[in-house]
């Protein structure tokens, strides 16, 4: 079955400091890939997919990910942290083929980022 | 355009007891996504609605059931309350042309709490 690791429960930055989210899928095909971010008491706003075609993709909020087939990898980056950046962030991913909203997340990297 | 709305935002009940929550989809989105978020557990499909029919369904015992209307508008119910199924509860709505991912938008979430 398709499962999601997302390497660092907790992962905490300086400010302006590089920002690095680990995520890793298990399918040989590749999925549809997602970043997601949680702030507390809300829903999950998307960040960035990965459907086809660019391996490199930007996002909302100065965020980018890199798809790696050889590395079954999706990770998030973002060069400068922002205090605002504060949050938990999910990847997921999506069976390319089935019809729509059946989401697989990962185990969630709550981001703390330093004054 | 309006969000995604979810009702009630928060729910306490005992075990035993049963709950139904609700979902309004953003308008013109034929497809709704439930999934139970918890501490343990993260963030876990429940099911898929799509033109009032269950198209995916996630590991969840029978207690677990959901429908949706002709306008798209969806709930879940949960029957006997056990301790265990205090949790975020997340919807979600997608468009669903045919072919291809189209992205979920996600409500804030019903706070469910059986005591």
């Amino acid at each position: 079955a398709q499962s999601v690791t997302q390497l660092g429960s907790h992962v905490s930055v300086s400010e302006g400091a590089l920002v690095l989210l680990r995520c890793n899928y298990s399918s040989s095909v590749p999925p549809y890939l997602f970043w997601y971010v949680q702030y507390p008491n809300q829903g999950l706003q998307l960040l960035l997919k990965y459907t086809t075609g660019a391996t490199l993709v930007k996002g909302i909020n100065g965020f980018e990910a890199e798809f790696k087939k050889s590395e079954t990898s999706f990770h998030l980056t973002k060069p400068s942290a922002h205090m605002s950046d504060a949050a938990e962030y999910f990847c997921a991913v999506s069976d390319r083929g089935n019809q729509g909203g059946k989401l697989i997340f990962g185990q969630g990297t709550e981001l703390s980022v330093k004054p | 355009k309006a969000g995604v709305t979810q009702t009630p935002r928060y729910l306490i009940k005992t075990r035993g007891q049963q709950v139904t929550l609700s979902c309004s989809p953003i308008s013109g989105h034929r497809s709704v996504s439930w999934y139970q978020q918890t501490p343990g557990q993260g963030l876990q499909f429940l099911f898929e609605y799509f033109s009032e029919t269950q198209r995916n369904k996630g590991n969840f015992p029978g207690r677990f059931s959901g429908r949706q209307f002709s306008n798209s508008r969806s709930e879940m119910n949960v029957s006997t309350l056990e301790l265990g199924d205090s949790a975020l509860y997340l919807c979600a709505s997608s468009l669903d042309p045919s072919g291809g991912y189209n992205e979920q938008f996600f409500g804030p979430g019903t706070r469910l709490t059986v005591l």
